[in-house]
């Protein structure tokens, strides 16, 4: 159980393309979401925390116009890239949690690769 | 504010023989939970093991286990009998009782020799 699967896995478009990526909780109703991003050998950023039904919380210095998140329903995140340029170009990673505080674990997606050109 | 400190970059072990990396927190709190995550070159995080602070006894999952010392705010991983398919970053995570954010370290990657 508690499979999260996050599309696409890869995407390469030109500067200037907004790009969609979904999160799903594919067994399990994630009550938060997580986005987060990684630099090269790098460990993990957090971007923003979503929960169903109400606005993100960003992370300082994470532009919100630039990175939309939107969690619609208990089974669902997405993060809009608005207007990619080349550094955006990052891995991106999702998780989800069952609920927002206990030894509920955090369960990942396998992640996008975004090449912006 | 927490942090989660893994002071080995990089770690190297034969096939077969045990391997202990190392990461310590530091935290006012006395109620959260610790967390070992694996990531592969295929890049998804995998969950290793995870403990609770108010247990005493150290988590067990089969090869991998862990020497929880919360006095001395270390949380160590032990891989015994290492194999090929261990190989990857290791990131440990703490996680607070009231917060549900991880706070991650930086990692130490983890190669094993044929």
């Amino acid at each position: 159980g508690a499979v999260v699967s996050q599309h696409p896995s890869r995407v390469i478009c030109k500067s200037g393309t907004s790009v969609k990526i979904e999160c799903r909780s594919l067994d399990f109703q994630a009550t938060t979401m997580f986005w987060y991003r990684q630099f090269p050998k790098q460990s993990l950023m957090l971007m923003a925390t979503s929960n169903e039904g109400s606005k993100a919380t960003y992370e300082q210095g994470v532009e919100k116009d630039k990175f939309l998140i939107n969690h619609a329903s208990l089974t669902l995140s997405t993060l809009t890239v608005t207007s990619a340029h080349p550094e955006d170009s990052s891995f991106y990673i999702c998780s989800a949690s069952r609920g927002r505080v206990g030894n509920q674990p955090q369960h990942f997606g396998d992640g996008t690769r975004l090449s912006i050109l | 504010a927490q942090t989660v400190t893994q002071s080995q970059p990089e770690m190297s072990v034969q096939e077969a023989e045990t391997v202990t990396l190392s990461c310590t927190y530091d935290t006012s709190e006395s109620d959260y939970y610790l967390f070992w995550y694996k990531q592969p070159p295929s890049r998804q995080m995998i969950l290793v093991i995870r403990q609770e602070a108010y247990k005493q006894q150290n988590a067990t999952e089969n090869r991998f286990s862990v020497n929880f010392q919360k006095a001395a705010k270390s949380f160590s991983l032990k891989i015994s009998d290492s194999q090929l398919g261990d190989a990857a970053m290791y990131f440990c995570a703490y996680r607070g009782l009231s917060n549900y954010q991880l706070i991650w370290g930086a990692g130490t990657k983890l190669i094993i020799k044929p």
